[in-house]
């Protein structure tokens, strides 16, 4: 069946590091793949999407290059903010059949002054 | 912007007692999902609804578990006799369409169910 598998948090970086949180899936076809952020006390967000192979997501500085090859869709940041902190979802949507996306555990960002 | 909204934030329950998770999706929208998420665990589908019936469920959704749309409104869940491992975060979404993944769920901030 599809899956996604997302690195371990939380996540500890201070403001201005580089971020990388990796995704990886499972799934049949060529799915669309999809970045999800959770802020303190609000519902998941859509960050971004990529819907091909080699295509770029990207969002408030935020960005994922869907690798059919690696099946690996990372999450990067040049330069993190304190506001960045949150709990980010990779997230799949296979191709054909049921148009319900799969979820990941989620990954904790905190990011220190 | 538009939200969906979801009460209580955290509820506390007794095994064995039903509970009832509430949520308000966007006025525009026509599909309404639920998912769970236990602690440290995946964000788990629960069901989907459109027009007034499920449209496609996990096998998590068993028969302890029912969704309603009551007065057009609201949107909720209901688990008749909940067992301590239902314990988890159930997050509330709606989409305009059913292709949203394409444009992305609106989701609420979820809530937290314990069962003692």
């Amino acid at each position: 069946g599809n899956s996604v598998t997302q690195m371990e948090g939380p996540v500890t970086l201070s403001e201005e590091a580089f971020l990388t949180i990796n995704c990886t899936y499972t799934a049949t076809g060529y799915p669309s793949l999809f970045w999800y952020v959770q802020y303190p006390g609000e519902g998941l967000q859509l960050l971004l999407k990529a819907t091909k192979a080699d295509d770029k997501g990207s969002n408030k500085g935020f960005e994922a290059t869907y690798r059919k090859e690696t099946t690996s869709f990372h999450l990067e940041k040049g330069s993190v903010q304190v506001s960045d902190s949150a709990v980010y979802f990779c997230a799949l949507r296979a191709s054909g059949g049921s148009y319900i996306p799969t979820f990941g555990r989620g990954t904790s960002l905190i990011v220190h002054p | 912007e538009p939200e969906v909204t979801q009460t209580p934030s955290h509820q506390v329950t007794q095994m064995g007692q039903e509970v009832i998770l509430r949520c308000v999706p966007i006025s525009n929208h026509l599909y309404f999902y639920w998912y769970r998420q236990i602690l440290g665990q995946k964000v788990e589908f629960l069901v989907s609804f459109y027009n007034n019936e499920i449209s496609e469920k996990s096998e998590i959704f068993d028969d302890q578990f029912s969704v309603e749309r009551p007065d057009g409104s609201n949107f909720t869940l209901k688990i008749r006799s909940t067992k301590l491992e239902d314990s988890a975060m159930y997050f509330c979404a709606s989409s305009v369409i059913g292709e949203a993944n394409n444009y992305g769920y609106t989701f609420g901030s979820g809530t937290r169910l314990t069962v003692v």
